[in-house]
């Protein structure tokens, strides 16, 4: 699985959009790029995933560069709630048909403040 | 529908003892992985059961093994427990590939 690099840490305003940066410069073209949060003292939770297209839904958007060397994870109205360890991982395709081991990183921890 | 209950919460034993954490996945769902968390790092993986059987296993000794049931539950146990195997333990089931974790089981070995 390629490598995949977040900066620590982040603080965002409450209200305002959260940009999540992730490095996954060695990806390959068959990886997935996938976002997780771990809330304190809760298991992580799914967020989104993409391969090349950039993907919304009712949690996040998900910008994929052209290069697929990067990507962000948008939160368009960041709230208290989103406090969280964000990881970025990528992953084999999904059409296995099975479910991949997850190998996380130490992820950003996003602070958002009033 | 219930999601991924794992069972203890908290458990707390000593050096040189055995433990077993216990999953029960998300209904529907076949596929359980277990992930050991220590304090500051992101999960790591353990290993992943799948009908039944060990399908992938991560960088961790024999003394973690693991069991899953007919009807898709599972267990980890951990032998000859270390200080070090102090950490939050997690589960995770899925069908295809999303994983859905519960809230893990906190163990500390004095």
């Amino acid at each position: 699985d390629a490598k995949t690099t977040q900066p620590p840490s982040m603080d965002c305003a409450e209200g305002r959009a959260a940009n999540l940066p992730c490095n996954h410069s060695t990806i390959s073209g068959n990886e997935y790029v996938y976002w997780y949060r771990q809330i304190h003292s809760q298991g992580p939770q799914y967020i989104i995933h993409g391969l090349k297209n950039n993907e919304t839904n009712e949690m996040a958007s998900l910008i994929i560069t052209e290069d697929r060397k990067s990507s962000t994870l948008i939160l368009p109205h960041a709230t208290l709630r989103d406090t969280a360890v964000y990881y970025c991982i990528a992953l084999p395709s999904v059409n296995t048909g099975t479910a991949s081991k997850l190998t996380f990183g130490t992820g950003t921890r996003l602070q958002v403040t009033l | 529908d219930a999601g991924v209950t794992q069972s203890p919460t908290h458990l707390i034993k000593t050096r040189g003892q055995q433990v077993t954490l216990r999953c029960s996945p998300k209904s529907g769902h076949d596929t359980v992985s277990w992930y050991q968390q220590a304090l500051g790092q992101g999960p790591q993986f353990i290993f992943q059961y799948y009908e039944e059987e060990e399908r992938q296993r991560g960088n961790f000794p024999d003394r973690f093994s693991g069991h899953q049931f007919p009807n898709y539950s599972s267990e980890l146990n951990v032998n000859a427990l270390l200080l070090g195997d102090s950490a939050l333990y997690l589960c995770a089931s899925s069908l295809l590939y999303e994983q859905y974790f519960g809230p893990g089981t906190r163990l500390t070995v004095t």
